[in-house]
């Protein structure tokens, strides 16, 4: 069974914090994808990478930033938090270009104070 | 813009009754469908559907897909508590890594 793996359930964090949210996948995907997901608006990309250091920005990057240093693990970094990022955050990945179905782990749910 | 829409937002249902969920979209060069169901955790994979017209069945649970239409419908019969949940629609296209995401339909099965 394919799993993807977050480090946190649950995060609270100050505001103007530094944030990091990892993510850890043991299919050996390519792809790897951050969203956020609110009432209403449904999942929107962050960012998503496509091989090892590469990465491109999905709809919503600004005040965030990624990592990916290791095929299997990709980081989300908040630079510096804010209110306005109090969100569910998952992480998903895939083999391929958009052909195959997303795996998605079970979600952080952050809140910025 | 690429953009997908499902409706309707919310549903309540009792157990037994059947129910379609729809996802409507607008993609440049449409390369697949899914369909997701998002407990209180992270969304599982249903189907997937790239030809129009064949539908998948797994269980009570079944889906098309119409191209010409730009929709796709999923169909739960004699529905069960354990299907409450919220149902994601998504597309793909083949020109980018993306999965465009509708907003979801958030059903309620009462016993």
């Amino acid at each position: 069974d394919v799993k993807v793996t977050q480090s946190s359930r649950y995060l609270v964090k100050r505001t103007g914090e530094k944030v990091f949210l990892e993510c850890v996948q043991d299919m050996d995907h390519e792809n790897m994808f951050w969203y956020r997901q609110d009432p209403g608006l449904g999942l929107r990309l962050i960012y998503f990478s496509y091989d090892v250091k590469m990465k491109e920005k999905g709809d919503i990057p600004e005040g965030y930033s990624v990592s990916r240093e290791k095929k299997e693990r990709f980081s989300l970094i908040l630079e510096s938090a804010s209110t306005n990022q109090t969100s569910m955050y998952l992480c998903a990945s895939t083999m391929g270009a958009a052909t195959y179905e997303q795996y998605f782990g079970p979600g952080t749910r952050l809140t910025v104070t | 813009e690429d953009k997908v829409v499902q409706s309707p937002l919310s549903l309540v249902v009792h157990e037994g009754d059947t129910v379609t969920l729809n996802c409507s979209y607008e993609v440049t060069n449409f390369r697949s469908l899914l369909w997701y169901k998002q407990e209180k955790k992270a969304p599982t994979f249903l189907f997937m559907l790239t030809s129009s017209g064949i539908e998948k069945k797994s269980g009570r649970l079944s889906s098309i897909l119409d191209k010409k239409e730009l929709f796709s419908i999923l169909n739960i019969t004699a529905t069960q508590t354990g299907d409450s949940a919220v149902y994601l629609c998504a597309v793909t296209n083949s020109g980018t890594y993306k999965y465009i995401f509708g907003t979801g339909t958030r059903l309620k099965v009462l016993a």
